[in-house]
């Protein structure tokens, strides 16, 4: 257990249609990321917030959004959904966020569905 | 940006057999971490390893940030240790970590 906690696990829904994903970061780490993986694109980067505050972007779709909470849970928001947008988002954290020694640690991932 | 090639794409491995898996990368890093994902998709940190060598176990990692390349080995392998193998990479003037497109392991009982 990583001790980052992604909720749900599964998500079915329907093209149009707008979904929330949420993410709690191990204890004490500042640093969140949120990664999609996808069959054709593997592993790529959308985002990733410090204490509140965004601190890079990626490959991140304008139909998607994120922010990360004073309690340091983060949310990644997903609208107007496509068939295209199904694949397994990830949430990572990390305690030493920019530091060369940065590790990432991540949650179970969240299996997004659009029919 | 930086790019990251991993090789081979696939490999199936008898029980108890060893392997290598290698990654190379476009540009200088400062960070880089191998991955693994298992079956029920989790990803599991198992390395971070921007240069020199470390050992977990049967696994084992080199890193040759000179060259631009860094290896892990699995020996006596176990059918656990199917999976992919993931390396990622930081370079110097980015934040993010970029994942190359992994290698799929599959060990045979």
């Amino acid at each position: 257990d990583s001790g980052v906690t992604q909720t749900p696990k599964h998500l079915i829904t329907a093209t149009g249609q707008r979904v929330t994903l949420r993410c709690s970061p191990r204890s004490g780490d500042l640093s969140v990321y949120w990664y999609q993986q996808s069959l054709d694109q593997g592993l790529q980067f959308l985002i990733q917030y410090y204490n509140g505050e965004e601190r890079a972007k990626g490959n991140i779709l304008e139909r998607f959004s994120a922010q990360q909470f004073p309690d340091l849970h983060s949310e990644l928001n997903l609208s107007s959904l496509e068939l295209g947008d199904s694949a397994l988002y990830f949430c990572a954290s990390s305690s030493r966020a920019g530091a060369t020694n940065e590790k990432l640690f991540f949650g179970s991932g969240t299996q997004l569905s659009v029919l | 940006g930086i790019q990251v090639e991993q090789s081979p794409p696939d490999l199936i491995l008898q029980e108890g057999a060893n392997s290598t898996l290698r990654c190379n990368f476009s540009d200088s890093v400062n960070n880089l971490q191998w991955f693994h994902q298992n079956p029920w998709g989790q990803l599991i940190n198992l390395f971070y390893i921007p240069s020199g060598t470390k050992q977990n176990g049967r696994l084992s990692a080199t890193t040759v940030a000179t060259e631009r390349y860094s290896l892990l080995y699995i020996s006596s392998s176990q059918t656990t240790d199917s999976g992919v193998y993931f390396c990622a990479v930081k370079g110097f003037y980015t934040g993010k970590l970029i994942f190359g497109q992994g290698t799929t392991l599959q060990v045979k009982p």
